[in-house]
C-alpha cells in the first residue's frame, strides 16, 4: 500500500458550510484522485490529478473543488456542503503512466446536516 | 457512459467457491480492476486483467474475455475473513478513469 493518509477521518457540519478534506502520501505518487462512495453508486470519482497543480473533473464534480501545490497534497473542497454530500470520501494514488494500479487512502465519513 | 453490474450480494460456505460475475459495456476499455473492501475500511487492489484469460493469485483467479465484456473473480477454500464487499471496475483512456460497479457483498457462513 502507498503511504497515504487522509483527514479529518471523520466530520460533521452544517449545510452551507464550506468543508476541506486532505489527502496526502509519502510515495512520491504522480497521480492522485478524490472518489465518493454511497449506499447503490458505488464509487465515484470527483476530481483526479495527474501533477502539481494539474487537476480534471470526474464523473460527480460539481459542488467540488480540488487543489494541488506540492506532490504529497491533494486538498477537496465542499464550497457550500449540502446534505445530498453525506458520504464516504476515499483519496486514491497512482504511481506513473506505465502502473495502472490505485492504492485508497483509509476515507473520510462526511454528514452534513 | 459504460454499464458495469455484478450481483449486489452472495452468500456462500466456508472452505467453498465461489464466482462473482461482471459484465460491462464500454469504449475505450484498457483493462478491469477487482478490488476487496471490507466494512468500514477502503477498498484493497486484489487484481487487474488486461488480456483474456485467467489470471490466478493464490487463493483468488480472476477472468476477462474481452469480447463478452465478461470477468469473474473466483474465491477458493472460502474463509470467514472473505467476507466482504468485492468491487469490479474499469479502466478506460490510459488510466485516468476508473468507473466502479456497486460491488457484490459476500457472506461467509460456517
Amino acid at each position: 500500500d502507498a503511504g497515504i493518509t487522509q483527514s479529518p477521518r471523520h466530520k460533521v457540519t452544517e449545510t452551507g458550510t464550506p468543508v476541506t478534506l486532505r489527502c496526502h502520501q509519502t510515495e512520491n505518487h504522480r497521480y492522485m484522485y478524490w472518489y465518493r462512495q454511497d449506499p447503490g453508486h458505488g464509487l465515484r470519482l470527483i476530481h483526479y490529478s495527474y501533477g502539481v497543480k494539474d487537476t480534471d473533473k470526474g464523473e460527480v464534480s460539481d459542488g467540488y473543488s480540488v487543489s494541488r501545490s506540492k506532490t504529497e497534497d491533494f486538498l477537496l473542497t465542499l464550497e457550500s456542503a449540502t446534505s445530498s454530500q453525506t458520504s464516504v470520501y476515499f483519496c486514491a494514488t497512482r504511481d506513473s503512466a506505465h502502473q495502472e494500479t490505485q492504492y485508497f487512502g483509509p476515507g473520510t465519513r462526511l454528514l452534513v446536516l | 457512459g459504460q454499464n458495469i453490474d455484478q450481483p449486489t450480494e452472495m452468500t456462500a460456505t466456508e472452505g467453498a467457491i465461489v464466482q462473482i460475475n461482471c459484465t460491462y459495456q464500454t469504449s475505450g476499455f484498457n483493462g478491469l480492476f477487482w478490488y476487496q473492501q471490507h466494512a468500514g475500511e477502503a477498498p484493497t487492489f486484489l487484481s487487474y486483467n488486461v488480456l483474456d484469460g485467467l489470471e490466478e493469485k493464490g487463493r483468488f483467479s480472476s477472468f476477462l474475455s474481452r469480447s463478452k465484456g465478461y470477468s469473474y473473480l473466483l474465491l477458493k477454500e472460502l474463509q470467514m475473513k472473505d467476507s466482504a464487499s468485492y468491487l469490479c471496475a474499469v479502466l478506460k483512456n490510459a488510466g485516468n478513469m476508473l468507473t466502479f460497479g456497486g460491488g457484490t457483498r459476500l457472506m461467509v457462513k460456517p
